[in-house]
Formats: C-alpha cells, sequence, structure tokens
C-alpha cells in the first residue's frame, strides 16, 4: 500500500540493548524525519535526512544514530537504549514541493 | 532559542465554536502549522499559514499574525470527532526542520 509505514509498531526493550525502528516510504519523497512524542514536551526532532546519505540532526539526537542508503528508508537505531528513551516515535515525510508532513502510525516504544 | 506556548487543555461543549491559541518565539519562520492527532495515532494536517490573516477550510479557520508571533485555530460546530490534540508547529527557515509546541487537548463535551 502507498504510504509510510513504521515497524515495529509496539517494542519493549532491555537497557543496554541495540533497537531499530524502521521507516519506509511509497511516495519517494525527498525529507524524512524522526520524532520523538513525550508527555509535556509535543513532538522532539530527532533526525532529519533531506536526500539519500544527507542527513542532520535535530533538537534531540543524542543517543541515537539514523542512516538512509535509499530513499524509501529511514531506520532510527538507538545504540545503547536507556529509560529515558520510552517513548512514542514517529517517522514524517515531505515532498519538498510542499510543506505538510505527513506522519507514519508510530512506533510505540518501551525500555525497562 | 525556541518557544511555542499553547494551552495545554480546553473543554467546549457540542455545536459551539472553539479559538486554540498559539505563540511562537523562534529564530526563523517561513510559516505556520496546525495539526490534529487523536489519541493513540499520528498527527494529520489541518492548516498552513504563511501570510498574516485568516484561512477558513469548512469548519476550521486558522490566523496569523506575523508581528505578534502570534496565530489560533477556530473550530466551528464542534463534533464530538472533534475531540483531540491540536499541535501548532513553526516551520523554521533554512530548510524543512519544524519545532512543535507541546499540543492542545480538546474534550467536546455533549
Amino acid at each position: 500500500d502507498a504510504g509510510i509505514t513504521q515497524s515495529p509498531r509496539y517494542k519493549i526493550t532491555e537497557t543496554g540493548r541495540q533497537v531499530t525502528l524502521m521507516c519506509h516510504q511509497t511516495w519517494s519523497h525527498s525529507y524524512m524525519f524522526w520524532y520523538r512524542q513525550d508527555l509535556g514536551h509535543g513532538l522532539r526532532l530527532i533526525y532529519y535526512s533531506a536526500a539519500a546519505d544527507i542527513t542532520d540532526k535535530g533538537e534531540v539526537p543524542d543517543g541515537y544514530v539514523v542512516s538512509r542508503s535509499k530513499t524509501e528508508n529511514f531506520p532510527l537505531t538507538l545504540e545503547s537504549a536507556t529509560r529515558s528513551q520510552t517513548s512514542v516515535y514517529f517517522c514524517a515525510s515531505i515532498s519538498g514541493g510542499f510543506n505538510e508532513q505527513f506522519f507514519g502510525p508510530g512506533t510505540r516504544l518501551t525500555v525497562l | 532559542g525556541q518557544n511555542i506556548d499553547q494551552p495545554t487543555e480546553m473543554t467546549a461543549t457540542e455545536g459551539a465554536i472553539v479559538q486554540i491559541n498559539c505563540t511562537y518565539q523562534t529564530s526563523g519562520f517561513n510559516g505556520l502549522f496546525w495539526y490534529q492527532q487523536h489519541a493513540g495515532e499520528a498527527p494529520t494536517f489541518l492548516s498552513y499559514n504563511v501570510l498574516d490573516g485568516l484561512e477558513e477550510k469548512g469548519r476550521f479557520s486558522s490566523f496569523l499574525s506575523r508581528s505578534k508571533g502570534y496565530s489560533y485555530l477556530l473550530l466551528k460546530e464542534l463534533q464530538m470527532k472533534d475531540s483531540a490534540s491540536y499541535l501548532c508547529a513553526v516551520h523554521l527557515t533554512g530548510g524543512f526542520k519544524t519545532i512543535f509546541g507541546a499540543g492542545t487537548r480538546l474534550f467536546v463535551k455533549a
């Protein structure tokens, strides 16, 4: 199906483990974003990418790594998960011609 | 620094009109978004204001005053399904980065 998808939708992991959240979009949008959403903070930008192999830090990048080898995929890796990274993670994309962001359904991550 | 303020919660009655305010102080400004987010779901786009003034789209309208750093979202003829969080977000200059406010949770009661 066309659109933007995220996997897994729910994930429970333990402190210190490496976790990768996947994001895939079928529109060939140039820009992709990763946000985390926590109560009281709204959406905060973690990383974004303007095109394949071009990524940049957002507001809260510490503890996260991204890559973009293909336009359609933008995985987010937590190298060593901490409890403070328990959150809901949203991936989003825009085409570049218009500014509206299209969001994926989100991944709810719990770090024990 | 970047700062976006909006009320945490609001309650309104079905059929009524509600105005959700947003003030912002950012280091750059290209435009202002409003998104709707139902509980447990992803945000969805409502409006994007670049110029001062009111833009109307069905039951929803959005207003912007760039000189005052102020916007509001106006919802008319409220329906129960309008119960959701409304996110104010500033599109910054120099790219496609967007800064979001914490959101306003709107409760619509019968």
